[in-house]
C-alpha cells in the first residue's frame, strides 16, 4: 500500500447511472489530484485539490464532479458519463501543489456500458 | 504547451540485459523529470528522477541522464530482472503559478524474459 487508497477498485455502470469514486491518504498531504488513464494515452490531470484552491482541466466534461471535503478524501462524482469515459481513474496526493514527490493510488477501473 | 513523447512503445529484453527508454521534450523551461513504473494492477510509483542542474543520476542499477541542449532524457536498467516488467513513464515539470504540472508520455511496456 502506498498510502493512497481508492475504492472500488472497479466499477461498471450504465450511462444513465451516477456513482462516485472515493480516494483517501493518511501521509498527512495537502494537495491530491485526480488523473485519467486511458488505453495507449499520457496521463490526464483533470483535478487539482489544495489547502488553497481547485484547479481544474478546462477540457473535462462537466458529468464529471470532484469534491474535496478535507485534505484527507477526494471524491470524483460521475453521471450519465459515455463509454469513452472508461479508463483507469487514479488519485494521487503530494505535500502540496509545489512538491514534487506524487504518491498515486492504485486505482479505479471504471467501464460505462 | 509542453509536448512528451516516449520511445520505444514496447521493449522485451532477455534477463541479465540492459534496457533504454528514451523521453523528449519540447520546452525548454521543464525543470524535473521523473519516471515512474506501473505494475499490474497498481499505481505509477516513482523510481527515479532529474533536475535541470544535473546530467546523470544513478540508483543501484537505475540510473537517469538527461541532455538538456538536446531536450531529452533517458532511463537505463541494467542486469535487467523479471520484477522490472512494467510500464514506465516519464514525465515533464515546471513550476507554474498553480504549482508544478507534469506532462507525461504515453508509456513503454517493458517485458524482461526469463
Amino acid at each position: 500500500e502506498t498510502g493512497v487508497t481508492q475504492t472500488p477498485r472497479h466499477l461498471v455502470m450504465g450511462m444513465t447511472n451516477k456513482k462516485s469514486l472515493k480516494c483517501e491518504q493518511h501521509l498527512g498531504h495537502n494537495a491530491m489530484y485526480w488523473y485519467k488513464q486511458s488505453a495507449k494515452k499520457p496521463l490526464e490531470l483533470m483535478f487539482v485539490y489544495s489547502l488553497e484552491e481547485r484547479v481544474e482541466n478546462n477540457s473535462v466534461p462537466s458529468r464529471f464532479s470532484p469534491e474535496c471535503p478535507n485534505s484527507s478524501h477526494l471524491f470524483l462524482h460521475l453521471h450519465t458519463l459515455q463509454p469513452e469515459d472508461s479508463a483507469l481513474y487514479l488519485c494521487a496526493s503530494s505535500q502540496d501543489r509545489r512538491s514534487l514527490g506524487y504518491t498515486f493510488g492504485s486505482g479505479t477501473r471504471l467501464t460505462v456500458v | 504547451g509542453e509536448n512528451v513523447e516516449q520511445h520505444p512503445s514496447t521493449l522485451s529484453v532477455q534477463e541479465g540485459d540492459s534496457a533504454v527508454i528514451k523521453c523528449t521534450y519540447s520546452d525548454s523551461a521543464s525543470n524535473y523529470f521523473p519516471w515512474y513504473k506501473q505494475e499490474l494492477g497498481k499505481g505509477p510509483q516513482l523510481i527515479i528522477d532529474i533536475r535541470s542542474n544535473v546530467g546523470e543520476k544513478k540508483d543501484q542499477r537505475i540510473a537517469v541522464t538527461l541532455n538538456k541542449t538536446a531536450k531529452h532524457f533517458s532511463l537505463h536498467i541494467t542486469e535487467t530482472q523479471p520484477e522490472d516488467s512494467a510500464v514506465y513513464f516519464c514525465a515533464a515539470s515546471k513550476p507554474r503559478n498553480y504549482g508544478q504540472n507534469f506532462v507525461f508520455g504515453p508509456g513503454t511496456r517493458l517485458s524482461v524474459l526469463p
